[in-house]
């Protein structure tokens, strides 16, 4: 059974770099079949893609976000990363890490993790 | 950029009554089209994949429909369980985008 846990500071500063890393159990990151991806929900408001990194490393950002996102693997700890630079009060959100299956959707989701932007 | 919306933003309805749910795309995205079920606090719960194929352990009351820009989620009978919001999203390429979400409470 996969699990996907999410994990980082609940607040951050503004200007500063948001970092949360998604724990994967259960299954590879290594395998070629899936993508790892972010996804967030400011409070009462919508779903956003961020960006997703398939095993080889190759990366693709919501290019709302493009250049502040960073997205990356660390296949020895089962892990991906996301780093959200030059953050404001509009990146408060809670964070969500999940996997897809090439070409398919999203059934695997953690459980989320609220990010507060605030000095 | 694919962008999606939905209709209506809000739907008021009863235990029992027939729901109909409408996500446009602004091109054609095919069939690469799922639908999610959210509760306050929780993650998106996946209900549909593909248009039309319902995801594993999901009621047989949900279905999709539709291909190109146009498509539908209709819960055939609602259930206590069903009052959340509901996303529609798209996977055509690489960059995911989801609709804003349908709210469906209580009348």
């Amino acid at each position: 059974q996969l699990q996907l846990q999410e994990s980082g500071p609940g607040l951050v500063k503004p200007s500063e770099t948001l970092s949360l890393t998604c724990t994967v159990s259960g299954g590879s990151i290594s395998s070629s079949s899936y993508y790892w991806g972010w996804i967030r929900q400011p409070p009462g408001k919508g779903l956003e893609w961020i960006g997703s990194i398939y095993y080889s490393g190759s990366t693709y950002y919501n290019p709302s976000l493009k250049s502040r996102v960073t997205i990356s693997v660390d296949t020895s700890k089962n892990q991906f990363s996301l780093k959200l630079s030059s953050v404001t009060a509009a990146d408060t959100a809670v964070y969500y890490c999940a996997r897809r299956g090439v070409d398919t959707a999203i059934p695997d989701w953690g459980q989320g993790t609220l990010v507060t932007v605030s000095s | 950029d694919i962008q999606m919306t939905q209709s209506p933003s809000t739907l008021s309805a009863s235990v029992g009554d027939r729901v109909t749910i409408t996500c446009r795309a602004s091109q054609s995205i095919s069939s690469w089209l799922a639908w999610y079920q959210q509760k306050p606090g929780k993650a998106p719960k996946l209900l549909i994949y593909k248009a039309s194929s319902l995801e594993s352990g999901v009621p047989s009351r949900f279905s999709g429909s539709g291909s190109g820009t146009e498509f539908t989620l209709t819960i055939s009978s609602l259930q206590p369980d069903d009052f959340a919001t509901y996303y529609c999203q798209q996977y055509n390429s690489y960059f995911l985008t989801f609709g804003p979400g349908t709210k469906v409470d209580i009348k």
